[in-house]
């Protein structure tokens, strides 16, 4: 069964790196979303993408955040300057349509540790 | 955005049918009932989704009323694999992206 991959499981970095998270999303989707959940808080929504660009994103999104599909297949999520806060599980998923029937695959997640 | 409210937790035995309840009052009626799980830590799953009518998959069997301001997902033979915690979302309208608005869901704990 095709599935939503992420990678590395684990990043540790340290306050005001730049960290790059990584996803290969299902191969004939076309909706691409980021999620975060703080350590025993809900999963929040991010960003979603669509079309190459940005359809929607939420007011955690913010100018230090930015999306990309540098190729065919991957999607990544850029953090330019961490914040002890962004010390997260991101979560990765895909849908192929943003119709409200179809459900959204993730991926077992990135847990970012900001230090 | 239509609202859902859960109770914080709930235990099963094993073998028996988990009924997992969630009130959406405000939904709107072009607006979809899902569930999603969290095993752990681990990425959210789909499990279901409805509108009106009542649903069965390999997994559960989602119950919504009549008035479709509440609805039941039924794990009819839980397992201890099935100790997550459970999420009721009423899907916002496709123009918006189509994000997933989570709560703090429902733990299901299955014991032996």
């Amino acid at each position: 069964e095709p599935e939503v991959t992420q990678t590395p499981s684990h990043q540790v970095t340290q306050m005001g790196q730049e960290v790059i998270l990584r996803c290969v999303p299902i191969s004939n989707h076309l909706y691409f979303y980021w999620y975060r959940q703080i350590l025993g808080q809900k999963v929040e929504f991010l960003v979603s993408f669509y079309n190459n660009e940005i359809s929607e994103k939420s007011e955690i999104f913010d100018d230090q955040f930015s999306v990309e599909r540098p190729d065919g297949s991957n999607f990544t999520l850029k953090i330019r300057s961490t914040k002890l806060e962004d010390s997260a599980m991101y979560f990765c998923a895909s849908s192929d349509a943003a119709g409200v029937t179809y459900e959204q695959y993730f991926g077992p997640g990135t847990r970012l540790t900001v230090t | 955005d239509a609202k859902t409210t859960q109770p914080p937790s709930m235990d099963c035995a094993e073998g028996r049918a988990a009924n997992l309840p969630c009130n959406h009052s405000t939904i709107s009626g072009n607006e979809y009932v899902y569930w999603y799980r969290q095993i752990h830590s681990q990425g959210p799953q789909y499990i279901i989704h409805g509108l009106k009518n009542n649903e069965t998959n390999e997994m559960a069997s989602l119950i919504i009323t009549e008035d479709r301001k509440s609805s039941t997902l039924i794990l009819p033979h839980a397992t201890l694999r099935d100790t997550a915690v459970y999420y009721c979302i009423v899907r916002l309208n496709y123009n918006q992206g189509g994000k997933l608005i989570f709560g703090q869901g429902t733990e299901l704990s299955v014991k032996p």
